[in-house]
C-alpha cells in the first residue's frame, strides 16, 4: 500500500524559516512526481509545488515562488520542502500528495503537517 | 490562472438521496478534472479522474462527467459515509487550482 507520512512542521515566527519532509512507502518513489498542497484553517485547497521523478522538474504557485524550495531524495524514498520567509499567510496545513503532473492527479495524501506562523 | 467555480457551496441531502455539484472552468481544461472528497481533520481522497474516470476502491455510487469547462460530480444515493466536502481540480495548465468546495449536509 501506499503511505506518505509528512512531518516537520510547527509555530514558527515571521520571516522564519521550516523544513518540511514528507517519507514515502509502498512504491517506486523515483518513478513519481510528487506535490506539495496546502489548506489554510477553514479554507479550500491550494497547490503549492510539484517535482519531476528524478527532480529535474520544478513548479511553483505564483505566491510562493522565491521563498519554498521543492527537493526529493530517491535514495531515502523521501520529498522536501523548504520554506523560507515565512508569512502568517503561510498557516496551513502541507500535506504531501502523490501525482501532479499532466494527465496525472494527486492520487495518494499524507495526513498533512500543520504549519503556524505567529509572533 | 484557471479558476475554477463550484456550485452550490453547501448542499443539505439526506441519506438515499441523488446528489449533484457542479464544477466550471473559466477556461477549456479538456477533461483534465478530477474530484476529491475530504473530511474534517483528514487528507483528501481522490474519487474521480479524468473527468469520469472512477479511482479503485471508490463506491460506483459516485460518477463525474463533463468536458470542456463543465463537469459534474453525481452521487447516485447518498450514504452516511457521503457527508463531506467535495473538491474538484483542474490539472490541464499551471498552476494547478481547485475549486472553492462543496459541504455536503445532513438535511
Amino acid at each position: 500500500d501506499v503511505h506518505l507520512v509528512e512531518s516537520g512542521g510547527g509555530l514558527v515566527q515571521p520571516g522564519g524559516s521550516l523544513r518540511l519532509s514528507c517519507a514515502a512507502t509502498g512504491f517506486t518513489f523515483s518513478n513519481y512526481w510528487m506535490t506539495w498542497v496546502r489548506q489554510a484553517p477553514g479554507k479550500g485547497l491550494e497547490w503549492v509545488s510539484n517535482i519531476g521523478g528524478d527532480g529535474s522538474e520544478k513548479y511553483y504557485v505564483d505566491s510562493v515562488r522565491g521563498r519554498f524550495t521543492i527537493s526529493r531524495d530517491n535514495a531515502k524514498n523521501s520529498l522536501y520542502l523548504q520554506i523560507n520567509s515565512l508569512r502568517a499567510e503561510d498557516t496551513a496545513v502541507y500535506f504531501c500528495a502523490r501525482g501532479g503532473t499532466s494527465g496525472w492527479p494527486f492520487d495518494n495524501w499524507g495526513p498533512g503537517t500543520l504549519v503556524t506562523v505567529s509572533s | 490562472d484557471i479558476q475554477m467555480t463550484q456550485s452550490p457551496s453547501t448542499l443539505s441531502a439526506s441519506v438515499g438521496d441523488r446528489v449533484t455539484i457542479t464544477c466550471r472552468a473559466s477556461q477549456s481544461i479538456i477533461y483534465w478534472l478530477a474530484w476529491y472528497q475530504q473530511k474534517p481533520g483528514k487528507a483528501p481522497k481522490l474519487l474521480i479522474y479524468s473527468a469520469s474516470r472512477l479511482e479503485g476502491g471508490v463506491p460506483s455510487t459516485f460518477s463525474g462527467s463533463g468536458s470542456g469547462t463543465e463537469f459534474t460530480l453525481t452521487i447516485s444515493s447518498l450514504q452516511p459515509d457521503d457527508f463531506a466536502t467535495y473538491y474538484c481540480q483542474q490539472y490541464n495548465q499551471y498552476p494547478w487550482t481547485f475549486g472553492q468546495g462543496t459541504k455536503v449536509e445532513i438535511k
